[in-house]
């Protein structure tokens, strides 16, 4: 089945530098990839997602990286403000798995004002 | 608003005890998921249903069950026989499209054995 993988763990920079969270996957079948944010105490929300068809998707700070021959995926944030302080996680589903996401297990992201 | 509705937000089971876990969509979705996180860790899968009257176990299912009798509504029962339940456990929503598996999750309940 699906492995996913996601580094680092913790991830400390300062206001306005930019973040880089990596996963890799093992499953070449896998084609749907989003990026989850989490707040303390609540729920993932999507913030970003990318389909194996496309190579990179942009959204205002935020932008996302397909490798498909390495199998790996990169979140990008530039121009980090204290309020992108959270724990991200990377998924991956593949056609016909029935929406099953397997996730990474995180990275904590805190930014320095 | 449309939504996925858990509640309740915090619960605290004694040991021995059933709970059940309520959550509700609005969001016309076929699919709907549970999901456990414990602290440093992913969200691992405990069950999923495609569609109403029908679900399937996740990889962490044992202690756990579920019914699915209507397409709103989806709640999870932590058995007696779920060892360590202490965990944030959270409800998520999507569309059966193949092409499309955008989910959507609710706020979480996080449950504390006492």
């Amino acid at each position: 089945g699906e492995n996913v993988e996601q580094h680092p763990s913790t991830l400390s920079v300062q206001e306005g530098d930019s973040a880089v969270i990596k996963c890799t996957y093992s499953d070449s079948a896998s084609n749907y990839f989003p990026w989850y944010k989490q707040e303390l105490g609540k729920g993932p929300q999507l913030i970003i997602d990318i389909r194996s068809n496309v190579g990179e998707k942009k959204d205002q700070r935020i932008a996302v990286t397909l490798n498909k021959t390495a199998k790996h995926f990169s979140l990008h944030i530039t121009e980090t403000q204290p309020e992108d302080s959270a724990v991200y996680f990377c998924a991956a589903s593949r056609r016909g798995s029935q929406g099953n996401l397997i996730f990474g297990k995180g990275t904590k992201l805190s930014v320095k004002p | 608003d449309g939504g996925i509705t858990q509640s309740p937000k915090y619960l605290f089971r004694k040991e021995g005890q059933n709970v059940t876990l309520s959550c509700e969509q609005n969001l016309n979705h076929d699919a709907m998921y549970w999901y456990r996180q414990d602290p440093g860790q992913g969200l691992r899968l405990i069950y999923y249903s495609q569609i109403v009257n029908d679900f399937q176990k996740g990889d962490i299912a044992e202690g756990y069950s579920v019914s699915r009798e209507k397409k709103e509504s989806f709640p999870l029962t932590v058995t007696s026989a779920q060892k360590n339940p202490t965990a944030f456990y959270l409800c998520a929503s999507s569309t059966r499209s193949q092409g499309s598996t955008e989910a959507f999750f609710g706020q979480g309940t996080r449950l504390t054995v006492v």
